[in-house]
């Protein structure tokens, strides 16, 4: 199983960038690092994809080291509605119980 | 807007009725997904069905059974349920068989929010 460790929780203040770094150190080949964003009862939520060095979207950045055993999600200048908790997922989903969400990280964004 | 819709989004029962949780999407995707989801626990994930067939996963009780009748449905059949399944049950599907490695996007419906009394 491709296991991953984060940060049960961090807090940050509106405005500021937050980096989530992830640990997957049984990382295979073939496997792409996925991370989504849930907010309370409701289903997660897709955020960004990567395999390797950086990828950037419209809400996130996602940086991935040459060994590829981690991964930092950086969310620039969060606001409020960016309380929520993070999953760092990695393996192809399609491959169902080979891929787990782990407990993820509970953002807090403050005023 | 996911494009994964689930009906109903709230359901109480009894510990000796039989309901359906329902889930549909129209994404074009051929592969369907069961979670559950405790309270202040990770989500796992109960069935797959991938191109309309089942994954089996011994570890979920026979008091849960899916139903996926074509690739846009799919049915969760709940009986005899005790008081420890009360949860939110979340449907996600994702495309598969795209022919090379990589992890998938998976979309999730708003869930089911589950009270057994």
């Amino acid at each position: 199983l491709a296991k991953t460790t984060q940060p049960i929780s961090m807090d940050s203040y509106e405005g500021q960038e937050v980096n989530i770094t992830c640990s997957h150190n049984n990382i295979a080949t073939n496997d792409y690092i996925t991370w989504y964003q849930q907010f309370p009862s409701q289903g997660p939520r897709f955020i960004i994809q990567g395999y390797k060095t950086k990828v950037t979207n419209e809400v996130a950045s996602l940086f991935i080291p040459a060994d590829r055993k981690s991964s930092t999600l950086s969310l620039p200048r969060v606001s409020l509605s960016d309380t929520a908790v993070y999953y760092c997922l990695v393996g192809d989903i399609t491959g169902g119980f080979k891929t787990i969400f782990g407990a993820g990280t509970r953002l807090f964004v403050k005023a | 807007e996911t494009g994964v819709t689930q009906t109903p989004r709230h359901l109480v029962m009894g510990m000796t009725n039989k309901k359906s949780l329902k889930c549909e999407q129209h994404l074009g995707h051929n592969a369907m997904y069961w979670y559950k989801q405790s309270a202040k626990k990770p989500l796992e994930l109960m069935f797959v069905y991938s191109l309309e067939e089942r994954v089996e996963n011994n570890s979920v009780p026979s008091r849960f059974s899916p139903e996926c009748p074509n690739s846009s449905h799919l049915f969760l059949h709940l009986h005899t349920l005790q008081p420890e399944d009360s949860a939110l049950y979340l449907c996600a599907s994702s495309l598969k068989g795209q022919g090379r490695a990589r992890g998938t996007e998976a979309f999730f419906g708003q869930g089911t929010r589950l009270t057994v009394v």
